[in-house]
């Protein structure tokens, strides 16, 4: 069975950065391919990035481009997402979820989410 | 990107209540859309992939449909845990969007 925990809570000032973790366990983090999703309080879900199995390199979402960084640490089965620059805009619960599907891709492992709360 | 629009985006319904959702993609997604449940201060749940596929121990009274660029999920028979918001999601191409969600709210 495939579990993600993530890091917990965190408050940041406006300009600072957050780095998120996601550890993986019941399988090997090489195997998964991981994605990220936010959700602003009271809003739908986002979809951030993740690793494109096929092309076998990390994709993000536009949005973020240049102020988001998605790594893996093989060694401890752990996934990060670094954001920066943020602003109150960036309040939000932020998961890792794992892309899996042989035919058609679903998000059916998700990690429970922490909130980073941006305020001065 | 390819958007994905939801309707209703509010839903009042009753036990018993058979609903459908509606999720209309902006351009050829083939069968790539899965449907999620998320219930107030929880993790989303994958309900449907592959427009129709339902995942492993999901009750059978959730459905999905492709018509097209359309896609339905239905609930047969609403009982008081589905009361939720259901979220469509595209995995087609990047990026993986969402549509903005419908929440199933008791009438």
């Amino acid at each position: 069975q495939v579990q993600l925990v993530q890091s917990g809570a965190e408050v940041k000032k406006p300009g600072a950065s957050v780095k998120v973790s996601c550890k993986v366990s019941g399988h090997k983090i090489i195997d998964l391919s991981m994605h990220w999703v936010r959700q602003a309080p009271g809003k739908g879900l986002e979809w951030m990035g993740g690793f494109d199995p096929e092309d076998g390199e990390t994709i993000y979402a536009q949005k973020f481009q240049g102020r988001v960084t998605m790594t893996e640490d093989t060694s401890t089965d752990t996934a990060y997402m670094e954001l920066n620059s943020l602003t109150s805009e960036d309040t939000a619960v932020y998961y890792c979820a794992a892309l899996r599907g042989f035919s058609y891709g679903y998000f059916d492992y998700w990690g429970q989410g922490p909130l980073v709360t941006v305020s001065s | 990107d390819i958007q994905l629009t939801q309707s209703p985006s509010f839903l009042p319904a009753s036990v018993g209540d058979r609903i459908t959702i509606t999720c209309r993609a902006s351009q050829d997604i083939s069968s790539y859309l899965a449907w999620y449940q998320q219930r107030p201060g929880k993790v989303p749940k994958l309900l449907i992939y592959g427009a129709s596929i339902l995942q492993s121990g999901v009750p059978s009274r959730f459905s999905g449909n492709r018509f097209g660029t359309e896609f339905t999920l239905t609930i047969s028979s609403l009982q008081p845990e589905d009361f939720a918001t259901y979220s469509c999601q595209q995995l087609n191409s990047y990026p993986f969007t969402f549509g903005g969600g419908t929440k199933v709210e008791i009438k």
